[in-house]
């Protein structure tokens, strides 16, 4: 079945520090990708998607571009901030018909100051 | 407004009694879910529900029965409480189906603690 693997965590980063977190699938149909974050004591909220192959999806700073090649969606972020600390989850639905998201394990991200 | 609410945010319970979270949303949506969080923060889907009707059921124990009254509710009845159900339950809802791409909004969630 359709699978999402992240980079194990905790990641812990100084402020303005480059960010990669990584994450590969494995999906038998044609997903669409997503990437979310969780703040401490809240839901899940969307960060950034794309919907087909070698689309980039931005928002705050973060970016991933979906690659069919490597099936990877890695996120990344320039500089990073003490705000961002958060778990950060991918994820994919599979457009075959499982109508459902599958999540990674989830990657919690601390950045000190 | 809160897109999507639940309640309660909060629930401590002893083993074996029921209880039931509610889920409601007000963005219009069609399509409702019912996600499990452990405490190692996996999160794995229990149901779906697209306009009332049930598309997804993840291999959840009967004890767990959803229940969609209208389009802007999910709820979720749990009978005969295990240790094990401690987790967080989170509501989701999106526009379309899952399949298509469509972006999921997330409840706050509710603490379930069976003692």
């Amino acid at each position: 079945g359709d699978s999402v693997t992240q980079m194990e965590g905790p990641v812990t980063l100084s402020e303005e520090a480059f960010l990669t977190i990584n994450c590969t699938y494995t999906a038998t149909g044609y997903p669409s990708l997503f990437w979310y974050v969780q703040y401490p004591g809240e839901g899940l909220q969307l960060l950034l998607k794309a919907t087909k192959a070698d689309d980039k999806g931005s928002n705050k700073g973060f970016e991933a571009t979906y690659r069919k090649e490597t099936t990877s969606f890695h996120l990344e972020k320039g500089s990073v901030q003490v705000s961002d600390s958060a778990v950060y989850f991918c994820a994919l639905s599979d457009g075959g018909g499982a109508q459902k998201l599958v999540f990674g394990q989830g990657t919690r991200l601390t950045i000190n100051p | 407004d809160t897109a999507v609410s639940q309640t309660p945010k909060y629930l401590v319970t002893q083993m074996g009694n029921d209880k039931s979270i509610k889920c409601e949303q007000n963005l219009g949506h069609d399509t409702m879910y019912w996600y499990k969080q452990d405490s190692k923060k996996f999160l794995k889907i229990m149901f779906s529900y697209n306009n009332k009707e049930l598309i997804i059921n993840e291999t959840v124990p009967n004890r767990f029965s959803p229940k969609s009254p209208d389009k802007a509710h999910l709820n979720l009845h749990i009978n005969s409480l295990e240790l094990g159900d401690s987790a967080v339950y989170f509501c989701a809802s999106s526009l379309g189906l899952a399949g298509l791409g469509e972006t999921q909004y997330f409840g706050p969630g509710t603490r379930l603690l069976v003692l």
